[in-house]
């Protein structure tokens, strides 16, 4: 089992492009979460989802979309990138019958210029 | 509101020290406390405690929580450079899919 990937691994966009960060789980896992980590900052929640079609807002939703169109996949998207969206970002899954634990991908680091 | 709080926000040792890391909370109907190491990547994925007093414990990690007192400890005894990372401690809130993160402990090792 690969576990939780992330892609890209690093990415740099001028302020006002759009992107998506794809997140893949092959562990069957239910729920799926975005989040960014900033230095000196713990993980801040952006959106989650629960199961295939159904997403939910984080602590930090504002300028993020997402969608889960297959139970494996969690998609981030930046429609307008600001320069405040520089960052670290770690996708997780969980399984729903197996306690809290979250297991985390690798991270993708963006820079917005 | 529900918060987790870590101290102390990061430490300095020498290799072969023991150091304990502090984890405090406050949620809503407890369930379970998490403790995670991040290195220069993404968090792994250490203890889940969810009974007090029972010690969980992998080589010369080990952890504990006291329900009580709404704390638990993370221990780690003889300590490597390998140990150097910031180490994160979750709690989810009552009826919630999510995690309140604690703001970490950075660890630093000298050899």
């Amino acid at each position: 089992n690969a576990g939780v990937t992330q892609t890209p691994k690093f990415r740099v966009l001028k302020t006002g492009q759009s992107m998506t960060l794809l997140c893949a789980q092959d562990m069957n896992h239910e729920y799926m979460y975005w989040y960014r980590q900033d230095p000196g900052m713990g993980l801040r929640l952006i959106h989650y989802s629960v199961g295939e079609g159904t997403t939910a807002k984080g602590e930090v939703p504002d300028g993020y979309n997402v969608s889960r169109l297959k139970k494996q996949n969690f998609l981030l998207g930046l429609e307008s990138a600001a320069p405040s969206q520089t960052s670290v970002y770690f996708c997780a899954s969980r399984r729903l019958a197996a306690g809290d634990t979250q297991y985390f991908g690798p991270g993708t680091r963006l820079t917005v210029l | 509101e529900d918060k987790v709080v870590q101290s102390p926000l990061s430490l300095v040792v020498h290799e072969g020290d023991t150091v304990t890391l502090n984890c405090s909370y406050e949620v809503t109907n407890f369930r379970s406390l998490l403790w995670y190491k991040q290195e220069k990547k993404a968090p792994t994925f250490l203890f889940m405690l969810t009974s007090s007093g029972i010690e969980k414990k992998s080589g010369r990690l080990s952890s504990i929580l006291d329900k009580k007192e709404l704390f638990s400890i993370l221990n780690i005894t003889a300590t490597q450079t390998g140990d150097s990372a910031v180490y994160l401690c979750a709690v989810p809130p009552d009826s919630n899919y999510q995690l309140i993160w604690g703001a970490g402990t950075k660890l630093i090792i000298k050899p």
